[in-house]
């Protein structure tokens, strides 16, 4: 596609749920990167892949996170048994070999 | 570990006024890459500039240059003739070893106001 397109672009869900969120990346974009934006600070990486390989996910908080990118190219983020802590803007970006990062809109988590 | 640091929560500009925002950095990797973003209230991320450690000239986009002072460690974004559309959250960000493309850490970020 022409950008980074997440889905959905608000999730609501009750404590104690799980969510998946999606990141479709640029076509071809070798690199996909997870982070997590809490209001009025900066984004904090998370995890990200190479190709369908998670090459780093030091920044996951803990085991309830967890992501894949099992064909290379669509990514999803899954969350389970969700916190309220976990309310945040989640961002993917992709990159391709030095072209830079390309950010998508972003998911708004909000778990009440 | 790696550390990037905005110590201007927030600032106002008068339009047509230059602006400088703060950028320090704490790596011991001697390659590294630093990037500034620009988040309007819409909440997308824009790519302004990036700056890579062994380039020899500061680089510019347009209204945009960056002053780096690898001495100091610091990447300060200009941000020339401020316009009302420049109001926005801006971030600074580091890349190690930029050839392999890994994580970026960004900064705290920096809330400008430009008024007419």
């Amino acid at each position: 596609g022409a950008g980074v397109s997440q889905s959905p672009r608000y999730k609501v869900t009750k404590r104690g749920q799980d969510v998946a969120l999606r990141c479709d990346p640029i076509s071809g974009h070798v690199s996909l990167y997870w982070y997590r934006q809490a209001l009025g600070q900066g984004p904090e990486f998370l995890t990200y892949f190479n190709y369908e390989a998670q090459q780093d996910k030091s920044g996951l908080p803990n085991d309830r996170f967890s992501a894949e990118r099992p064909e290379g190219s669509i990514s999803t983020l899954t969350i389970q048994r969700t916190e309220q802590r976990d309310s945040a803007m989640y961002r993917c970006a992709s990159s391709f070999a030095g072209t830079g990062y390309t950010f998508g809109s972003g998911t708004r988590l909000t778990v009440v | 570990a790696q550390k990037i640091t905005q110590t201007q929560p927030g600032m106002f500009v008068q339009e047509k006024e230059a602006v400088t925002l703060d950028c320090t950095y704490d790596t011991s990797d001697p390659s590294y890459g630093l990037f500034w973003y620009k988040q309007p209230s819409s909440g997308e991320m824009i790519f302004l500039i990036y700056q890579g450690s062994y380039d020899q000239q500061n680089a510019t986009e347009g209204r945009y240059s960056l002053n780096f002072q690898k001495a100091r460690k610091s990447a300060n974004l200009v941000i020339s003739a401020s316009q009302l559309g420049d109001s926005a959250m801006y971030f600074c960000a580091m890349i190690l070893s930029p050839e392999s493309w890994g994580k970026l850490q960004f900064g705290a970020g920096t809330q400008v106001v430009v008024t007419p």
